[in-house]
C-alpha cells in the first residue's frame, strides 16, 4: 500500500520567515495530495491541495509543489505569522482506491514572535 | 449550519465495555470515513463507506465495527476486542471520490 513520509517532525521559525515541509510518497499511481492544518483539540482543516496534472499551486501565503518523477511534494508558507503555529499533515490518495487518504506523520510548526 | 458533528467530545470506556462514537453530517455527502489519531502521529484509516448500507475496512479495522443505515450517519463502535482504544477519533466526509475530505472536531476516548 501507499506510504507517506513527512519531514521535519518539528519546525521552529521566526515570524516573517518562510516555512517548508516536505513529503515523499511510494505509490506512483497516487494522484491527489492535500495538506491539512490541525489546531489543538480540533479536527484537521484542508488548507490547500494539488492534483497530479499540476506542478504548483498557490493560495495567498501558501503554496504547494509536486514532483511526480521524484514522488515528493512540499508545502511552502511565506511571511509566517503566530497564527500559523499548528500541526500540518500531508496526505496522498488515488481515485482507484476509493479516495482513501494515507497521511504523513505530521509537522509541528512553531512561529516565534 | 452545515457540517460534521461528532459526539461526545470526550468519552471514557471501562474494561470489557463497547462504546459507540457518533458522526452525523448534513452536507449530503456520499462518503464517510473514520480515522484514529495517536499522540504525535498521523491519522490512520479504520473504516470507510462510500454509499448507504455498504462499508469497507481500512488499515486498522480490528476491534472496531461500523454501520451505515442512513446517509447522514456513520457510527463507530469500539469493541472490547480493541485492546488499546485510547486515541483521538476523527470522522470525515466527501461528496464523491474526487473531492477533498472534510473533518469533524473529533472524539477523545480514554480508558477508566
Amino acid at each position: 500500500g501507499e506510504n507517506v513520509e513527512q519531514h521535519p517532525s518539528t519546525l521552529s521559525v521566526q515570524e516573517g520567515d518562510s516555512a517548508v515541509i516536505k513529503c515523499t510518497y511510494s505509490d506512483s499511481a497516487s494522484n491527489y495530495f492535500p495538506w491539512y492544518k490541525q489546531e489543538l483539540g480540533k479536527g484537521p482543516q484542508l488548507i490547500i491541495d494539488i492534483r497530479s496534472n499540476v506542478g504548483e499551486k498557490k493560495d495567498q501565503r501558501i503554496a504547494v509543489t509536486l514532483n511526480k518523477t521524484a514522488k515528493h511534494f512540499s508545502l511552502h508558507i511565506t511571511e509566517t505569522q503566530p497564527e500559523d503555529s499548528a500541526v500540518y499533515f500531508c496526505a496522498a490518495s488515488k481515485r482507484a482506491a476509493g479516495n482513501k487518504l494515507t497521511f504523513g506523520g505530521g509537522t509541528r510548526v512553531l512561529v516565534k514572535p | 449550519d452545515g457540517g460534521i458533528t461528532q459526539s461526545p467530545k470526550y468519552l471514557f470506556r471501562k474494561e470489557g465495555q463497547n462504546v459507540t462514537l457518533s458522526c452525523e453530517q448534513n452536507l449530503n455527502h456520499d462518503a464517510m470515513y473514520w480515522y484514529r489519531q495517536d499522540p504525535g502521529q498521523g491519522l490512520r484509516l479504520i473504516y470507510y463507506s462510500q454509499i448507504v448500507n455498504d462499508f469497507q475496512k481500512g488499515d486498522i479495522a480490528e476491534g472496531y465495527s461500523v454501520s451505515r443505515e442512513k446517509k447522514e450517519s456513520f457510527p463507530l463502535t469500539v469493541t472490547s476486542a480493541q485492546k488499546n482504544p485510547t486515541a483521538f477519533y476523527l470522522c470525515a466526509t466527501t461528496p464523491d471520490r474526487g473531492q477533498p475530505q472534510h473533518f469533524g472536531d473529533g472524539t477523545r476516548l480514554s480508558i477508566l
